[in-house]
């Protein structure tokens, strides 16, 4: 498809288990973006990868998150020893490489820590 | 630190025009302005962004004040699907965009 693409759209997963989260930005998308959504909550920056320099990782919010991203394209989200409070919409977003202009949102991964 | 400051919440009646302000007042001068919008149950939408001069686009126009140390979104006439919560962005290109809380827009018919 010609959008941004996210998988699975929904996992739950039991406390303690690790997770791996799937974005496939548009093509040609050298920007791409992880964001979470808790309910009810607004947005929170994660990590964001521009092209080959060094991700800016600095919203990750513990050791437990990390993000890579193969080739320039496709990037996976990783959160080991999952936790409730890691419940929450996980969002991949993607731009040219100036990302000066719009931002791509896909529908996002429906994470569930029981 | 979203560095905009906008009002929690605003409301507005169908087919009027809706101004929504946004407050950046330590905006540097190679910062962008964006907005974007959710809509309930989706992901972030694009509504438009600017650097110095007002933009106009189908969705929207954004007025940026002379100064650049706010800007208003201008709705012309808002519609039962505007309802959403607009987020005011002032980034830096290549640096990664920061949401706030945004404004929770309710329109009424």
């Amino acid at each position: 498809g010609a959008g941004v693409s996210q998988s699975p759209s929904n996992k739950v997963t039991e406390k303690g288990k690790d997770v791996e989260l799937r974005c496939d930005p548009i093509s040609g998308h050298t920007a791409l973006y992880w964001y979470r959504q808790s309910l009810g909550q607004g947005l929170e920056f994660l990590i964001y990868f521009q092209g080959n320099s060094a991700p800016d990782k600095s919203g990750l919010p513990s050791d437990r998150f990390s993000a890579e991203r193969t080739g320039g394209s496709v990037s996976t989200l990783t959160i080991q020893r999952t936790q409730q409070e890691d419940s929450a919409v996980y969002l991949c977003a993607s731009s040219t490489e100036t990302n000066t202009g719009e931002l791509f949102f896909g529908e996002g991964s429906r994470l569930t820590v029981l | 630190d979203a560095k905009t400051t906008q009002p929690n919440s605003m409301e507005s009646n169908e087919e009027e025009p809706v101004h929504l302000p946004c407050n950046h007042s330590t905006i540097s001068g190679t910062d962008y302005i964006h907005w974007y919008r959710q809509l309930p149950s989706q992901g972030p939408e694009y509504v438009i962004h600017g650097l110095t001069s007002n933009v106009n686009n189908r969705m929207a126009s954004l007025a940026i004040a002379e100064d650049r140390k706010s800007s208003t979104l201008i709705l012309h006439r808002a519609t039962l699907r505007d309802a959403a919560v607009y987020y005011c962005i002032r980034n830096q290109a290549g640096t990664a965009l920061i949401f706030g809380k945004g404004t929770t827009l309710s329109v009424s018919s």
